[in-house]
């Protein structure tokens, strides 16, 4: 198994640009999770998914759209990028609530750098 | 103030050395305590899972929670130079509830 997945590895955009990130789990977990790490920050939660087809805003959505159209699959979109967004982006997948553990598998992560 | 404290070193040893490293949190509704290590430009992966209070051992990493005083602590045996990574603290109420990350403590094994 690949366990979680992100593309691309690294990215630079001018201010402006648009992109979008992909997150890809063949863990067949329910819940998945876009997060962002800064230094001096800690891991802050943007959007997260419960299931095909829902997704909700975290702890630091403004900015940032998601999409959850298959169950393997989390789209983080930027539609404008700016340069606080620069930032190391990490997803995350887990079984759901009341599964043994629920613990969060992470992916690689994307670098992304906003000029 | 943060929810969840962590000291982010760094935190420099001598390999073969006893490493203690710690959480301190304000929510009394957490329950799940977990610990992650992340290696450099890599993603965190779970090292110890622990509900509630108690002690969990691992080979040579011994998680334990303390909720009275509201810290947590991850305990390495016998430091190794590969043991050289950020350690991130993370926890959350029961059900689902987002988890609560620490910044993060990155400790050096020197050989």
């Amino acid at each position: 198994n690949a366990g979680v997945t992100q593309t691309p590895k690294f990215r630079v955009l001018k201010t402006g640009q648009s992109m979008t990130l992909l997150c890809a789990q063949d863990m067949n977990h329910e819940y998945m999770y876009w997060y962002r790490q800064d230094p001096g920050m800690g891991l802050r939660l943007i959007h997260y998914s419960v299931g095909e087809g829902t997704t909700a805003k975290g702890e630091v959505p403004d900015g940032y759209n998601v999409s959850r159209l298959k169950k393997q699959n989390f789209l983080l979109g930027l539609e404008s990028a700016a340069p606080s967004q620069t930032s190391v982006y990490f997803c995350a997948s887990s079984p759901p609530s009341g599964t043994r553990d629920n613990e969060q598998f992470f992916g690689p992560g994307t670098r992304l750098t906003v000029l | 103030q943060k929810e969840v404290e962590q000291d982010p070193g760094p935190l420099s040893v001598p390999e073969g050395a006893i490493v203690s490293l710690n959480c301190t949190y304000s929510n009394s509704a957490f329950q799940y305590f977990m610990w992650y290590r992340q290696y450099s430009r890599k993603g965190p992966e779970l090292l110890m899972y622990t509900y509630s209070s108690g002690n969990k051992e691992d080979g040579r990493f011994t998680a334990q929670v303390d909720k009275s005083s509201k810290y947590i602590s991850l305990f390495i045996r016998d430091s190794q130079p590969s043991d050289s990574a950020t350690y991130l603290c993370a926890m959350r109420p029961g059900g689902y509830q987002k988890v609560t990350f620490g910044i993060g403590t990155k400790l050096q094994v020197i050989p």
